[in-house]
């Protein structure tokens, strides 16, 4: 079973701060997601990295796929009360379990005013 | 586009009652997924499906859980009996291409009495 575990579990930090979400597992996974969740709705897709090294950029968000295909970061330059949610990465592994994604247990951000 | 239309929202029955679930993923695309999602275990992939064929129902938890895609643009999830541990949201999501990403649907919130 492919585990992700994420890091931390709650990030409660002040509007203007920066701050890093971290996705690990010793699993490779051949693509790895991360979607934004806010209170009464579903995930919404932010990126896909499917690259080992591999960077993207969303405006203040700025996502990292490890070498390795192990390991993810998403980082957030000055965070905003509109950033507030829950941030979870998740991972497809290829061969026969083609098109699962497994689920890290999530981030909880809060930034204050 | 109208992206993943799930009902109902709420829903509300008590144990032992039968509960129908319903989804219509977004148009063309050829993965669709049944989540479900508590505070205690995260979200967790229950069954999907590929053309309509269901692919991978390793996580539906019990013989009262069952799923079916009849057509490319209708799935129900189905729990007989219902049980107060059922309580959860459920999400169906859909994507073209597995490991691009997925669109989820806003959530069937269940509570089992």
């Amino acid at each position: 079973t492919q585990l992700l575990e994420q890091s931390p579990q709650f990030l409660s930090i002040q509007e203007g701060e920066n701050l890093t979400v971290y996705c690990n597992s010793s699993s490779v996974f051949s693509s790895l997601q991360w979607y934004r969740q806010e209170p009464g709705e579903g995930p919404v897709l932010l990126v896909t990295v499917v690259t080992g090294g591999e960077v993207k950029k969303l405006k203040r968000l700025t996502f990292q796929f490890g070498d390795a295909r192990k390991d993810s970061s998403l980082h957030i330059t000055a965070a905003q009360p509109g950033d507030t949610g829950l941030y979870l990465c998740a991972g497809t592994a290829g061969g026969t379990s083609y098109g699962k994604l497994t689920f890290g247990q999530g981030t909880i951000l809060t930034v204050h005013p | 586009d109208a992206g993943v239309i799930q009902s109902p929202r709420h829903e509300v029955t008590e144990m032992g009652q039968e509960v129908t679930l319903r989804c219509k993923p977004i148009s063309g695309h050829d993965y669709l997924f049944w989540y479900r999602q508590t505070m205690m275990r995260g979200l967790e992939l229950l069954i999907y499906f590929n053309n309509n064929v269901p692919i991978d129902d390793s996580g539906m938890p019990e013989d009262r859980f069952s799923a079916k895609m009849p057509n490319a643009s209708f799935s129900t999830l189905k729990i007989q009996p219902s049980e107060p541990r059922d309580s959860a949201v459920y999400f169906c999501a859909s994507s073209l291409l597995a490991s691009r990403g997925q669109f989820f649907g806003p959530g069937t919130r269940l509570t089992v009495l």
